[in-house]
């Protein structure tokens, strides 16, 4: 089965550059979520979209941006990267429309890990 | 509001034992329970959930009980093996502005040795 597709898997960067992740969601989820997972870390919602309208925000910083695109894939910008952006970021998927009470799952993808030098 | 507490790790256990990772939480509504593991090096994969209390979830010789009476979704295995080693992370999923939004505890390291 189609899992979600996280890229580029490993991302090098030095400090003030930007970089940008991308997520396709498993076919036919219109929802998409983006995580963050410092080192030794639970991994901190940072921002969602459902049907390509932001639909919730956590602890994004202004540095970073995201959006969903028509074909549902999205992308994470990060802005004039610090040290401490070095993180593993995990974006998940679901259909918000199969369920009403919270039961839906997330399926994360393997996530992108960025290292800020 | 809504959180997640987990036991603090490393849990470290030889092969064949017992395992109990507690998970407690704190939800108004009626919040869905998760258990994630991620193995090294990898993302994080849902391993069993309970959608309502009195639930059991099961997956892989693991299984997690919703008690709505004490907040809790303790994980259990009644016999781990080395290749349990891992993060477990017990996630809770409500609805917010009309979402799904789902919410981490801090993770358990579990450490099995041979």
């Amino acid at each position: 089965a189609a899992g979600v597709i996280q890229s580029p898997r490993h991302l090098i960067k030095e400090k003030r550059e930007t970089a940008t992740l991308k997520c396709y969601p498993i076919p036919r989820h219109d929802t998409v979520y983006w995580y963050q997972q410092g080192p030794g870390q639970d991994p901190q919602f940072l921002i969602s979209f459902y049907e390509k309208m932001q639909s919730d925000k956590g602890s994004i910083p202004d540095r970073f941006s995201a959006q969903q695109f028509s074909d549902y894939h999205s992308e994470l910008n990060m802005s004039s990267l610090e040290l401490g952006d070095s993180a593993l970021y995990f974006c998940a998927s679901s259909s918000n429309r199969a369920s009403s009470s919270g039961a839906n799952v997330l399926t994360f993808g393997a996530g992108s890990r960025l290292t800020v030098l | 509001g809504n959180s997640v507490t987990q036991m603090e790790g490393p849990v470290t256990l030889s092969e064949e034992a017992f395992l109990t990772i507690n998970c407690t939480y704190t939800a108004t509504g009626y919040p869905s329970l998760f258990w994630y593991v991620q193995y090294p090096g990898e993302g994080l994969q849902l391993l069993l959930k309970a959608t309502k209390a009195d639930d059991k979830g099961s997956n892989k010789g693991f299984e997690a009980t919703y008690r709505k009476e004490t907040t809790s979704f303790h994980l259990e295995k009644g016999s781990v093996q080395v290749s349990d080693s891992a993060v477990y992370f017990c996630a809770l999923s409500f609805v917010s502005g009309g979402y799904n939004k789902l919410i981490f505890g801090a993770g358990t390291r579990l450490a099995v040795h041979p």
